[in-house]
């Protein structure tokens, strides 16, 4: 059982790049979540989806897109990079009813 | 508004009892949780309370909820160095895991 599995686990972008990152769960869990970690700040909630093709803001949108076409999938896509985005970024998942959200392995982000 | 707090850093001998201690903003919590990060991954949740509950165990784990003064702790009885981590506090508000999660503690086990 793979769980959450992201991708890329890690890479480097130049200002202005764009990029997707992908989160795919095997859980078929309704809710899907990106966080993004940072030193001393813990995880920020950028982007939510409470189902196949919802997404919502989360505590921290700005700079971030985010589609949900498939219920597994959850993407995260940076139009335009910033130094500011360098982060690691966490996407969970969970049932409906639960009271566990599970967590991906991260991606580890620089943008240089 | 929504605010999750801890101290940084524990430092503990091996065989020592662990406390770590999280204090929260928002008086309608349904859960409270505590997830461990260990280096380089992900996070993998320990253990949750209910906010009708005042203290929950598990093995080693012990959960103490104080909802008068907001202040959740997590006692690790017996600390072993394998417990060395990250350790995150983290409220959900609403129904799902939208979770607001406090700064982290990082806890190191020296033998």
């Amino acid at each position: 059982n793979a769980g959450v599995t992201q991708t890329p686990k890690f890479r480097v972008l130049k200002t202005g790049q764009s990029m997707t990152l992908l989160c795919a769960q095997d859980m078929n869990h309704e809710y899907m979540y990106w966080y993004r970690q940072d030193p001393g700040m813990g995880l920020r909630l950028i982007h939510y989806s409470v189902g196949e093709g919802t997404t919502a803001k989360g505590e921290v949108p700005d700079g971030y897109n985010v589609s949900r076409l498939k219920k597994q999938n959850f993407l995260l896509g940076l139009e335009s990079a910033a130094p500011s985005q360098t982060s690691v970024y966490f996407c969970a998942s969970s049932g409906q009813g639960g009271t566990e959200a599970f967590f991906g392995q991260g991606t580890r982000l620089t943008v240089v | 508004g929504e605010d999750v707090e801890q101290s940084l850093f524990l430092s503990v001998r091996e065989g020592d009892s662990s406390v770590i201690n999280c204090t929260y903003t928002d008086s309608s919590s349904t859960y409270l949780y505590w997830y461990k990060q260990e280096p380089g991954a992900g996070l993998q949740l320990l253990t949750y309370i209910f906010s009708n509950m005042d203290m929950k165990q598990d093995q080693r784990l012990t959960v103490l909820l104080n909802k008068k003064d907001k202040h959740l702790s997590l006692r690790i009885a017996d600390t072993q160095t394998g417990d060395s981590a990250i350790y995150f506090c983290a409220e959900s508000i609403t129904g799902f895991q939208k979770l607001v999660f406090g700064t982290g503690t990082r806890l190191l086990v020296s033998p």
